[in-house]
């Protein structure tokens, strides 16, 4: 099957720790994003990145880290820095960063810092 | 910078009363995407809308385009239970999507 996977699906941070969150596509896709998603709000871009070993900050990347190392592949990582990381993460690609590209997406991670 | 705004934030309607939501932007876009979330999901693509003034038709989904490519609406006839989630659009900017807050629809019971 093709698509996008995330994995957990559910996490639990303690303050303080750096978790990295997963994000995997088959779709032979080039560009790749990760948005934050708050309750009962719009989806806010963490990073995008078109091309491997290349990507840009979003509009919220302070506290956030990503690489891409493969073309298959986008972790992010949720710093201690991060002030509020209590939310949904959704990771989407398309398959350039044209202006007509549709995004799919994954199936999300809910990270919750106790 | 550019925004946005999508309105209403939720929308309470009887099963088989129709259903609309409104996005405005404050700078010209080139495109308009739209999504839908069910409670839990991930957004899923509906349809993507390029030209002025252009009005697309899924079964019991209308899609409008305004003249000026600022605004865009979704109007769903009828509702369904099937219809329940929450509906984004995303406009096209200078580089990525810029997303609305969403509306959500609630079938009451």
């Amino acid at each position: 099957d093709g698509g996008i996977t995330q994995s957990p699906k559910y996490l639990f941070r303690k303050e303080g720790q750096n978790v990295t969150l997963s994000c995997e596509q088959n779709l032979n896709h080039d560009a790749m994003y990760w948005y934050r998603q708050d309750p009962g709000q719009g989806l806010r871009l963490i990073y995008y990145s078109q091309i491997v070993n290349d990507f840009q900050k979003g509009d919220i990347a302070e506290g956030y880290s990503v690489s891409r190392e493969k073309k298959e592949s986008f972790p992010l990582t949720v710093t201690s820095a991060q002030k509020n990381p209590t939310a949904f993460y959704l990771c989407a690609s398309s398959i350039s960063g044209s202006t007509t590209d549709t995004q799919y997406f994954g199936p999300g991670t809910r990270l919750t810092v106790l | 910078g550019q925004q946005v705004m999508q309105i209403p934030q939720y929308q309470h309607v009887q099963e088989g009363e129709d259903f609309t939501t409104y996005c405005n932007s404050s700078t010209t876009l080139s495109n308009i995407q739209w999504y839908k979330q069910r409670p839990g999901g991930h957004p899923v693509f509906l349809i993507q809308l390029v030209k002025s003034g252009e009005v697309k038709k899924q079964k019991r989904l209308t899609f409008q385009f305004g003249e000026a490519k600022k605004n865009s609406s979704l109007h769903i006839t009828a509702t369904q239970t099937t219809d329940v989630g929450t509906y984004f659009c995303a406009g096209r900017g200078n580089y990525q999507l810029i997303w609305g807050a969403g509306t959500k629809l609630i079938i009451k019971p």
